[in-house]
């Protein structure tokens, strides 16, 4: 599976928008882009997956670069709640047990 | 929906004893993961249970084991503890379709804290 990077840590402030990049250069054609995210002492949240169509749902928009090498997990207006680590994890579809490999994750704060 | 959930939430044992964690996944979810969390190594994979099988196992040691129930419903058991083992353990939930992308959308619960002293 591809490797992703992530920067270490970000600010944003808060009703900002957050802009959270992941470079993925090897992605493979099959390799889907999942974003979760966690927030301190509590488990990881799913937050939205792409092939390379850009998506949107109520917590995010995911915007994946043409040549898919690259992607940026978008939050509208982001709150002081959404200062988590978010993960990028680049993975296939296998057909049988689908694991997840977390990397580091990238630490953002949202400032008030 | 009722969420994931885990029991205990937190736990203190001492070396050498065993332990055994709970999870019960969201309803109408047949895969249920384990995932062990340090500062140290991060989240890292342990095993993976779809109907009542193992499908899946991390790089880890035979004293962890775990099992799934007819109700989805699972346990992981740690024999033999040692200080190391301390950590965050999460379960995850999934609504895995095979060759599905929302395989990989899993739903964590809040975790067991568990401390080996």
């Amino acid at each position: 599976d591809a490797k992703t990077t992530q920067p270490p840590s970000m600010d944003c402030a808060e009703g900002r928008a957050a802009n959270l990049p992941c470079n993925h250069s090897t992605i493979s054609g099959n390799e889907y882009v999942y974003w979760y995210r966690q927030i301190h002492s509590q488990g990881p949240q799913y937050i939205i997956h792409g092939l390379k169509n850009n998506e949107t749902n109520e917590m995010a928009s995911l915007i994946i670069t043409e040549d898919r090498k690259s992607s940026t997990l978008i939050l509208p207006h982001a709150t002081l709640r959404d200062t988590a680590v978010y993960y990028c994890i680049v993975r296939a579809l296998r057909g049988g047990s689908e694991k997840l490999v977390f990397g580091k994750g990238m630490k953002l704060t949202v400032n008030p | 929906k009722a969420g994931v959930t885990q029991t205990p939430r937190y736990l203190i044992k001492t070396r050498g004893q065993q332990v055994t964690l709970s999870c019960s996944p969201i309803s109408g979810h047949r895969s249920v993961s384990w995932y062990q969390q340090t500062p140290g190594q991060g989240l890292q994979f342990l095993f993976e249970y779809f109907s009542e099988t193992q499908r899946n196992k991390g790089n880890f040691p035979g004293r962890f084991s775990g099992r799934q129930f007819s109700n989805s419903r699972s346990e992981m058991n740690v024999s033999t503890l040692e200080l190391g083992d301390s950590a965050l353990y999460l379960c995850a939930s999934s609504p895995w379709t095979s060759g599905s992308p929302s395989s990989y959308e899993q739903y964590f619960g809040p975790g067991t804290r568990l401390t080996v002293t």
